[in-house]
């Protein structure tokens, strides 16, 4: 079957650094994305690994091993406006798979 | 100048009817996508064309029907609608469809109540 796992909610504290894992399983695999989501409003691009390794992009950095079934999405330096659902999505079959996302809080 | 947009925004209707939503995206892209966007947050994708042509069908109940004039619109009808149909629906469009590593542009939303 196809599975993706990530935190439910997680909390941290503006300017500090925090990581969001995601393990999946999925038939077939062809990269994987993740997407920020702002309550109320449509998920937007943020990074895309298909090898395994780091790809950095300004504050945010995302982590994929492929062996293991496992990513991770950094955020440094964290702000308010972070403050959003992150969503973890590996791509199969002709599709993306999508997890229900972790919903980041950031306080003051 | 926005790239997929979806029309209306807000739905709000009576269980039994029927109702359309719209969507077009003018980023030349050949793959556009419906999804669905329950309370718990979870993204199914329900449809997939590529240029005009249906390539994702998942589980959705018939009374759901996409058609696509052109490879820029994408729209949903949806008969005789239910309690259960109230989400948000998203359309999506990208490049191309290659094993789904293409990344998607969203619109804005949907957000249908169903009374």
């Amino acid at each position: 079957g196809q599975n993706i796992d990530q935190p439910t909610e997680m909390t941290a504290t503006e300017g500090a650094i925090v990581q969001i894992n995601c393990t999946y399983q999925t038939s077939g695999f062809n990269g994987l994305f993740w997407y920020q989501q702002h309550a109320g409003e449509a998920p937007t691009f943020l990074s895309y690994n298909v090898l395994d390794g780091l790809e950095e992009k300004g504050r945010f950095s995302s982590f994929l091993s492929r062996s293991k079934g496992y990513s991770y999405l950094l955020l440094k330096e964290l702000q308010m406006k972070d403050s959003a659902s992150y969503l973890c999505a590996p791509g199969s079959n002709y599709q993306l798979i999508w997890g229900a996302g972790t919903k980041l809080i950031i306080k003051p | 100048d926005t790239a997929v947009s979806q029309t209306p925004k807000y739905l709000v209707t009576q269980m039994g009817n029927d109702k359309s939503i719209k969507c077009e995206q003018n980023l030349g892209h050949d793959t556009m996508y419906w999804y669905k966007q329950d309370s718990k947050k979870f993204l199914k994708i329900m449809f997939s064309y590529n240029n005009k042509e249906l390539i994702i069908n998942e589980t959705v109940p018939n009374r759901f029907s996409p058609k696509s004039p052109d490879k820029a619109h994408l729209n949903l009808h949806i008969n005789s609608l239910e309690l259960g149909d109230s989400a948000v629906y998203f359309c999506a469009s990208s490049q191309d469809f290659l094993d789904g590593v293409e990344t998607q542009y969203f619109g804005p939303g949907t957000r249908l109540l169903v009374l």
